[in-house]
């Protein structure tokens, strides 16, 4: 199947700063990525959707300058956490699809963030 | 609204077979999904049902029925390493995926 990249696998950073999620196709070039976040013990939680060249769609309640979403090329996407405090510590996790109407989703490995 | 529901945790025995059930209410349908993931992990796609019926690839087997609304998949001569959570996913009449709690999987020797 596609291959997804994430990057980093994990990072810890200090309250106030800032830290950059990037979600590459590596062999395919994705329309629409998506970025998830994931408590322990629970399920996916859609935050957004962005589509190449656009805004990014963000689901209710979340905090679309806290978190910035780029989707500049048909291959990278960026997920910047503004201001990290502790609650925002979770597991980041994008996928993309070669369509919005394609069917299959892949995944990157996933961004374990810790905020102390 | 939207829901998947599906069981918190299960338990087995390698070697044996097990069912982890999926029943969904959603705005549409467009196809539902099956994912595991281990701890730590990004999801990884098992499998894929459209349309009613069994699919079965390798040891892994997922049923579908529109009319219930419902799913099951099917893991056979279970190993240490199906431990895991799976998850159930229904895409929508928007495309969208509504994920479902997870499934953890306890496999004992």
């Amino acid at each position: 199947g596609a291959v997804v990249s994430q990057h980093p696998s994990w990072v810890i950073c200090k309250s106030g700063t800032s830290v950059k999620i990037e979600c590459r196709s590596l062999d395919f070039q994705a329309t629409t990525m998506f970025w998830y976040r994931q408590f322990p013990k629970q399920s996916l939680m859609l935050m957004a959707t962005s589509n190449e060249g656009s805004k990014a769609t963000y689901e209710q309640g979340v905090e679309k300058d806290k978190f910035l979403i780029n989707h500049a090329s048909l291959t990278l996407s960026t997920l910047t956490v503004t201001s990290a405090h502790p609650e925002d510590s979770s597991f980041y996790i994008c996928s993309a699809r070669t369509g919005a109407l394609d069917t299959e989703a892949f995944f990157g490995q996933g961004t374990r963030l810790t905020v102390v | 609204g939207q829901n998947i529901d599906q069981p918190t945790e299960m338990t087995a025995t390698e070697g044996a077979i097990v069912q982890i059930n999926c029943t969904y209410q959603t705005s549409g349908f467009n196809g539902l999904f099956w994912y595991q993931q281990h701890a730590g992990e990004a999801p990884t796609f098992l499998s894929y049902n459209v349309l009613d019926g069994l699919e079965e690839k390798g040891r892994f087997s997922s049923f579908l029925s529109r009319s219930k609304g419902y799913s099951y998949l099917l893991l056979k001569e279970l190993q240490m390493k199906d431990s895991a959570s799976y998850l159930c996913a229904v895409m929508d009449s928007n495309y969208q995926l509504i994920w479902g709690a997870g499934t953890k999987l306890i496999i004992k020797p």
